[in-house]
């Protein structure tokens, strides 16, 4: 099935230690975007890449980095964990960056992570 | 600041119908949309909204005022799958997409 694949699932993680979750689209979406969600808030976009090759930032970036070396990966790696970076984390993606109807963002199924 | 309101929760019975509101403040306006998410996994599509009026598919129609900063998703014949949470988003005038914290809808028979 065509879509977008997240791993790991779930995970616990000690803080300080550094962590990457994996993100891999095969739609060959251009745009690719990292989102967290957390109790009672919004959404929240971490980074995003509008193409291969370009990253960006959302908004809130600290304490985390992206990088796209092609067009179907998309990992968000934490360097250094935060008890505050504990939410579930969805990679999502798009055809192109100007989003609209026809043109609508697309989620993984999400990665929980827990920091201690 | 940019602001998407939206009820925390709302319960309607299995067969009827319901109206979830979504009020919005943002720099600019290109678009609203409206996603669908289950507990414990992905949002995902149902509508969107540039123009103001109503826009139906199926059971689901949504609708949007730009005067007034305002839309309704509308949920006619609920069935028990319809429980989840549905999320409203604005497009702001940099094509940044704001998130409502969604409305947790229970279904109850």
């Amino acid at each position: 099935t065509a879509g977008i694949t997240q791993a790991p699932t779930s995970q616990i993680l000690a803080a300080g230690r550094s962590m990457t979750l994996r993100c891999t689209q095969d739609m060959r979406h251009n745009a690719m975007y990292w989102y967290r969600q957390d109790l009672g808030l919004g959404l929240r976009l971490i980074h995003y890449s509008n193409t291969a090759g370009t990253t960006g930032k959302g908004e809130v970036p600290d304490g985390y980095s992206v990088s796209r070396a092609n067009t179907d990966d998309f990992p968000l790696t934490l360097a250094s964990a935060v008890p505050s970076q504990t939410s579930v984390y969805f990679c999502a993606s798009s055809v192109s960056g100007e989003l609209s109807g026809a043109n609508v963002l697309t989620f993984g199924a999400g990665s929980r992570l827990t920091v201690l | 600041g940019q602001n998407i309101d939206q009820p925390t929760e709302m319960t309607a019975t299995e067969g009827a119908i319901v109206q979830i509101n979504c009020t919005y403040q943002t720099s600019g306006f290109n678009g609203l949309f409206w996603y669908q998410q289950h507990a414990g996994e992905a949002p995902t599509f149902l509508s969107y909204n540039v123009l103001d009026g109503l826009e139906e598919k199926g059971r689901f129609s949504s609708f949007l005022s730009r005067s007034k900063g305002y839309s309704y998703l509308l949920l006619k014949e609920l069935q028990m799958k319809d429980s989840a949470s549905y999320l409203c988003a604005v497009l702001d005038s940099n094509y940044q997409l704001i998130w409502g914290a969604g409305t947790k809808l229970i279904i109850k028979p």
